[in-house]
């Protein structure tokens, strides 16, 4: 079973448009996390829930919005998508905020044309 | 703030070459350090972590040692296969209250020939 899973895995749309992508861990963690990853393979945060309560949120711009409708899911909207937005977009999930190891899913590529 | 800095990429090697992949940091407090290794079409995966200072991680063959006088932890492999090509990500979760949060150098490309 994965562990860690994203929904969709590749998203192509046109600039202006909204879009979702979906993530849901099986692994009974608390805390899950958003990461963007460039062109350039640099993955810094964006979000971090625990236990459905916003942790983290680093200066990402509020046309972005995740929701995490229960502990097992985080998933993040997109508004406006404009194209510095293309990237991977990677959910990960840990036991909790102290725990050292972070599970990754496999990723949502995102190309805005 | 929190940085990593890694040495920079592609690193191209030959089976069985040795590795080094160098890493520095800069963090207040005491910092917990990692390894992550991306495979090509997949998400990160933890590779090895050291929590405190002069503790050695390893893993798979991979070492590192948390070297807090000069602020280092310098990935090592001996002999590398071609299964090692990945990017390689080292990270840090700094202490206090930095709950949840790592943040990440900006990887190392590996590739490793026949």
């Amino acid at each position: 079973d994965t562990a860690v899973s994203q929904t969709p895995k590749y998203l192509v749309t046109q600039m202006g448009n909204d879009k979702s992508i979906k993530c849901e861990q099986n692994l009974g963690h608390d805390t899950m996390y958003w990461y963007k990853q460039d062109s350039k393979k640099f993955l810094k945060i964006m979000f971090s829930y625990n236990n459905k309560e916003l942790i983290i949120n680093e200066t990402v711009p509020n046309r972005f919005s995740p929701k995490s409708p229960d502990k097992a899911h985080l998933n993040l909207h997109i508004n406006s998508l404009e194209l510095g937005d293309s990237a991977v977009y990677f959910c990960a999930s840990s036991r909790d905020g102290y725990s050292y190891e972070q599970y990754f899913g496999p990723g949502t590529r995102l190309t805005v044309t | 703030g929190d940085s990593v800095t890694q040495m920079e990429g592609p690193v191209t090697l030959s089976e069985e070459a040795f590795l080094t992949i160098n890493c520095t940091y800069t963090a207040t407090g005491y910092p917990s350090l990692f390894w992550y290794v991306q495979y090509p079409g997949e998400g990160l995966q933890l590779l090895l972590k050291a929590t405190k200072a002069d503790d050695k991680g390893s893993n798979k063959g991979f070492e590192a040692t948390y070297r807090k006088e000069t602020t280092s932890f310098h990935l090592e492999k001996g002999s590398v296969q071609v299964s090692d090509s990945a990017v390689y990500f080292c990270a840090l979760r700094a202490g206090g209250t930095s709950y949840g949060k790592l943040t990440f150098g900006q990887g190392t490309i590996l590739t490793v020939h026949p």
